[in-house]
């Protein structure tokens, strides 16, 4: 797989459940981050997680990283309507080389 | 909040023509970067900016694209001869120095007929 696969491609749960991304890459890296896009909107940054951090929350996210399985997972707990987009990882691979590689995404659906 | 700001949001262009895309960054803010996505298809690096020359290139940033800060706030790109294929939505994002959170613009939705 390319670096940044994330899975699922979609998903959608009901309002008030949890909602899990994954996400996977094949590269060393210096960290990976989460960004919101709404539809066909700027991207919204959510979360950083360094390669040295192992789990990471933010309010209703919580983030983990697995660098043994080159893996991350997002969580969004408590999903609400507003929640409804598309999640993408980036990785930002090496200290000094600060471009990020965007994962494929996931579209959110979270039905009311 | 200070944002990322990015003008046009749509601009239509005919093949073969120049087209500038701007971008004004969070003032405060050293690092300049452009991605864009193709419809349907992932968030692509297209270039980066700091102390006024280019840190890093990916392929698809070839001679048809340049990059400049013209003064002291505006990061342009400029595409000299658009093709089919350049249509897509076009990012601008910027950082501060130590910190590797990147904020994004809005996004400038080029299309190329």
């Amino acid at each position: 797989s390319q670096q940044g696969e994330e899975d699922p491609q979609a998903l959608s749960i009901q309002e008030g459940e949890n909602a899990t991304m994954n996400c996977s890459y094949k590269t060393s890296i210096n960290n990976l981050q989460w960004y919101r896009q709404n539809s066909g909107r700027g991207l919204v940054h959510l979360i950083l997680i360094r390669s040295n951090e192992r789990e990471k929350h933010s309010g209703r996210l919580r983030v983990t990283l697995d660098t043994s399985k080159k893996s991350s997972s997002l969580l969004i707990t408590a999903s609400r309507a507003a929640d409804t987009a598309s999640y993408f990882c980036a990785t930002e691979e090496n200290f000094g080389n600060e471009k990020l590689t965007f994962g494929t995404g996931t579209r959110l659906t979270i039905i009311p | 909040e200070p944002e990322v700001t990015q003008t046009p949001s749509h601009q239509v262009t005919q093949m073969g023509q120049e087209v500038i895309l701007r971008c004004v960054p969070i003032s405060n803010h050293l690092y300049f970067y452009w991605y864009r996505q193709i419809l349907g298809q992932k968030v692509e690096f297209l270039v980066s900016f700091y102390n006024n020359e280019i840190s890093e290139k990916s392929e698809i940033f070839d001679d048809q694209f340049s990059v400049e800060r013209p003064d002291g706030s505006n990061f342009t790109l400029k595409i000299r001869s658009t093709k089919l294929e350049d249509s897509a939505m076009y990012f601008c994002a910027s950082r501060k120095q130590g910190i590797n959170e990147q904020f994004f613009g809005p996004g400038t939705r080029l299309t190329v007929l």
